[in-house]
């Protein structure tokens, strides 16, 4: 079953230094979007991404935040410079053109010290 | 009032027996109605989802929607170990990959 492959599983950062969070989607999927989940609160949605722009934005995707599918197959979370409170896993998912079900990749676990 | 409220338990329910989560929510825009299983630091992973009110099967799981009152469940028939996880209910607007606005999840285990 075709599935979302996001690396690092594990990312431990300084505070202030840039990550980039890597995902590759379901290959015929169009639409591509990040969540965060904080522990022990609710997954939230932060960006969607469809025909090479984002189409939808979350109050928590600032100017730090920026996305980019740099070639046919990845698609990018760039955090400019982290803070302790951008600790939380992060979920790639992506969906097609009329599948309501999105498939969400296992994760990356940033950790900001 | 939240958007979408999900009490996070923690329910444990012995093998076999039916269980029945559920959400409210606030927002009447809704029309899509999702229900994702987390396991343990794993991605939610879709388990159904319906469109405005009804029902809808899938083996041992049904899921209901009833707009009328902003109220949708998730009913496990014959539970079993492996089900224990986190399920999550999920919405969205009509227009199409619109974002996801989860629960915050029900943490579920059951007892061999």
């Amino acid at each position: 079953e075709p599935e979302v492959t996001q690396t690092p599983s594990h990312q431990v950062t300084q505070m202030g230094q840039e990550v980039i969070l890597r995902c590759v989607p379901i290959s015929n999927h169009l639409y591509f979007y990040w969540y965060r989940q904080i522990l022990g609160q609710k997954v939230e949605f932060l960006v969607s991404f469809y025909n090479n722009e984002i189409s939808e934005k979350s109050e928590i995707f600032d100017d730090q935040f920026s996305v980019e599918r740099p070639d046919g197959s990845n698609f990018t979370l760039k955090i400019r410079s982290t803070k302790l409170e951008d600790s939380a896993m992060y979920f790639c998912a992506s969906s097609g053109q009329t599948d309501y079900g999105y498939t969400f990749g296992s994760g990356t676990r940033l950790t900001v010290v | 009032q939240k958007e979408v409220e999900q009490d996070p338990g923690p329910l444990s329910v012995p093998e076999g027996a039916i269980v029945s989560l559920n959400c409210t929510y606030s927002n009447s825009a809704f029309q899509y109605f999702m229900w994702y299983r987390q396991y343990s630091r794993k991605g939610p992973e879709l388990l159904m989802y319906t469109y405005s009110s009804g029902n809808k099967e899938d083996g041992r799981f049904t899921a209901q929607v009833d707009k009328s009152s902003k109220y949708i469940s998730l009913f496990i028939r014959d539970s079993q170990p492996s089900d224990s996880a986190t399920y999550l209910c999920a919405m969205s607007r009509p227009s199409g990959n619109t974002p996801l606005v989860f629960g915050k999840g029900t943490r579920l285990s059951v007892i061999a």
